[in-house]
């Protein structure tokens, strides 16, 4: 089992829609989660992190679930340039180091 | 200024060459990191220089060489690459290693083809 699984992809939605991803991690002992975005052609850049309450920034809601292992990313109100593949990662400690372990990526297309 | 640059962004080079992938950060951060990104598969760490010394290393073949001079600069040098190393090699730093906030700033990368 891949240590960080997401959703296959691609995602296409129209403007306005709301899509929501799932990722899993394998490693209970994971520490830290994140979302990052990369854009096509572009580096990846962090988008939230994700906090066991859950967090919201804007339109954008990350949610974890430390007892089934999952974390999930909620977009209301899609917008064009929303468009961009999305990383889940998860930070796993090694001794005193992290790992940040990077999920393949769901590709989202949002559509006029 | 851009805060994390990677030259050159497109290398191709033959199996017999040597090459070397530059990075500079310009963020005052203290450790700095080589990703490789294939096509479907997901990003891989490579290295990891924390405070210019090498924390990581994680089972790359030995035709990939790492050198970090000081905090803000980090190199790659290439030499007898496969094809299968075609991919693109990107570069970057955090504040420290990334434990706390798993916030890396990455360079736009170099893509690299080995013919």
């Amino acid at each position: 089992r891949k240590e960080v699984e997401q959703d296959p992809g691609p995602f296409n939605v129209p403007e306005g829609a709301t899509v929501a991803f799932n990722c899993t991690y394998s490693n209970s002992a994971s520490q830290s989660f994140f979302w990052y975005r990369q854009d096509c052609r572009k580096e990846p850049k962090l988008l939230m992190s994700v906090y066991s309450s859950g967090n919201e920034d804007g339109r954008f809601t990350a949610q974890l679930n430390r007892a089934s292992q999952y974390i999930s990313l909620l977009i209301r109100d899609s917008k064009l340039s929303d468009s961009a593949t999305y990383l889940c990662v998860v930070n796993r400690l090694v001794g005193s180091q992290g790992n940040l372990i990077f999920g393949k990526g769901t590709k989202l297309s949002v559509k006029p | 200024e851009t805060g994390v640059t990677q030259t050159p962004r497109h290398l191709v080079m033959g199996m017999t060459n040597k090459k070397s992938l530059k990075c500079e950060q310009h963020l005052g951060h203290n450790a700095m990191y080589w990703y490789k990104q294939s096509a479907k598969k997901p990003l891989e760490l490579m290295f990891v220089y924390n405070f210019k010394e090498q924390t990581e290393n994680n089972s790359v073949p030995s035709r990939f060489s790492p050198e970090c001079p000081n905090s803000s600069h980090l190199f790659l040098h290439l030499h007898t690459l496969q094809p299968e190393d075609s991919a693109l090699y990107l570069c970057a730093s955090s504040q420290a290693s990334w434990g706390s906030t798993g916030e890396l700033f990455f360079g736009e990368g170099s893509r690299l083809t080995v013919l």
